[in-house]
């Protein structure tokens, strides 16, 4: 299994609504990474866990938390969202982050707030 | 200091010919470099990568070139296909942070 799921596929939210997003894989990945892509922009990224620890935040607003309950699973939980934040989410997975190790993306959830 | 540098914008290329993107580095940490490709809908996909003691590696109809000395790296697709019109991002991680920082997209699309 060499897949990375994400769910929801598509988000609609307000901006005083709480919602998360969440991303699994079952490769035995230790990292887990979250991008955000807007339209026609590369991948940027916001936060990498590295064995279920936060090893990087890219000073990324409080209003985006992430979690990682265990080695499989990721979540983003989101509160209080700007218009601005309107992107597609992208969970990726590797092996490791100290080595050469391909990062495994998934298809990404689709946000759009209101 | 993390930034790379990506071109074309965007690309047309005729079936069976060459498409070539170009990208360039300031960052010396660099240390691994690979090339992802994104259809509409989808996540990206790794297609090929390099590291910086190699100077070309070839997969299929896939080769990168990297100049060192230069720091730039290219990605040609020798005898290019409809199906491979999609968006192509070069990328380079930090041998420090661990992360990729990616170039900012060419836009392939490969006429029949």
């Amino acid at each position: 299994d060499t897949e990375v799921t994400q769910t929801p596929k598509h988000l609609v939210m307000g901006m005083t609504n709480k919602k998360s997003l969440k991303c699994e894989q079952h490769m035995g990945h230790r990292a887990m990474y979250w991008y955000k892509q807007k339209a026609k922009k590369p991948p940027e990224l916001m936060f990498v866990y590295s064995y279920e620890k936060l090893s990087i935040n890219e000073s990324v607003p409080s209003r985006f938390s992430p979690e990682c309950p265990n080695s499989s699973l990721l979540n983003l939980h989101l509160h209080a969202l700007q218009p601005e934040d309107s992107a597609l989410y992208l969970c990726a997975s590797s092996l490791g982050t100290s080595g050469y190790y391909e990062q495994f993306f998934g298809p990404g959830t689709r946000l759009t707030v209101l | 200091q993390q930034q790379v540098k990506q071109s074309p914008q965007s690309l047309i290329v005729q079936k069976g010919g060459i498409s070539i993107i170009n990208c360039a580095y300031e960052n010396t940490a660099f240390d691994y470099f690979p090339w992802y490709q994104q259809f509409p809908g989808k996540g990206p996909a790794l297609l090929i990568a390099i590291r910086p003691d190699v100077s070309e590696k070839k997969e299929g109809r896939f080769t990168i070139s990297f100049n060192k000395s230069a720091k730039q790296f290219s990605l040609h697709i020798m005898d290019s296909q409809p199906g491979d019109s999609a968006t192509y991002f070069c990328a380079a991680r930090d041998t420090g942070r661990r992360a990729l920082t990616f170039g900012s997209g060419t836009r392939l699309q490969v006429q029949p």
